[in-house]
């Protein structure tokens, strides 16, 4: 299975900010989506990122909120806009292999104070 | 709403013995099914698929799909403390790639 990284691993931030997290792929993939998964929950999807076109976000979640990149098939940037204590979550990025199975990235850690 | 339950526990099982886990979805257009284990602070491992009616085998997992009953299952031979996570059930949405998961159930496997 595809090597996945993510920055960063976790991070501590006051209300109001951004945090962009990067998910990076050792291999060309197609498909690569963001999960969150919340204190004591499980896997939501926000959206699939897509290679040079705007991602499809689930339903509950907005761009304005979540703004993602997809430059190219290895790489993509999550960001939290304008957080507040609920964004309190780890963050997962995934991707898709040819025979369909998802993959994980290590996830990020947020806490927002 | 498409929804997939799991029971949350935990289960609790002595060391060598069987584990059970279950899994209900509501999705019959569902054609994949995967379950993930992951270990407390890190992220989801996938551990079996299954896309056809029956029994798969992957060495001390095994996974049982009923489509019919719209019922899946993963068991865990000669149990181990080591297995001890929460183990996600996976299905896919709308005949897509989209993923809902469960709320996952906490194993315990007793020394």
């Amino acid at each position: 299975s595809a090597v996945i990284s993510q920055k960063p691993s976790r991070d501590i931030c006051q209300r109001g900010t951004s945090l962009t997290i990067q998910c990076q792929v050792d291999s060309q993939v197609t498909m690569m989506f963001w999960y969150r998964q919340q204190p004591g929950q499980s896997l939501t999807l926000i959206a699939t990122a897509n290679q040079g076109s705007e991602a499809t976000y689930e339903s509950g979640f907005v761009i304005d909120k979540f703004p993602i990149s997809r430059p190219n098939l290895t790489f993509s940037t999550l960001t939290v806009s304008n957080m507040s204590p609920e964004d309190s979550s780890i963050y997962l990025c995934s991707v898709e292999d040819l025979r369909d199975e998802q993959y994980f990235g290590p996830g990020t850690r947020l806490t927002v104070t | 709403q498409k929804e997939v339950e799991q029971n949350s526990g935990p289960l609790s099982v002595p060391e060598g013995a069987i584990a059970s886990l279950n899994c209900t979805y509501s999705d019959r257009g569902s054609q994949s099914f995967f379950w993930y284990r992951q270990y407390s602070g890190k992220s989801p491992e996938l551990i079996m698929f299954i896309y056809s009616n029956g029994d798969k085998e992957d060495g001390r997992f095994t996974a049982q799909l009923n489509k019919a009953s719209q019922y899946v299952s993963l068991l865990i031979r000669d149990s181990q403390p080591s297995d001890s996570a929460t183990y996600l059930c996976a299905v896919n949405a709308d005949s897509s790639y989209k993923l809902i998961f469960g709320s996952g159930t906490r194993l315990l496997v007793r020394p």
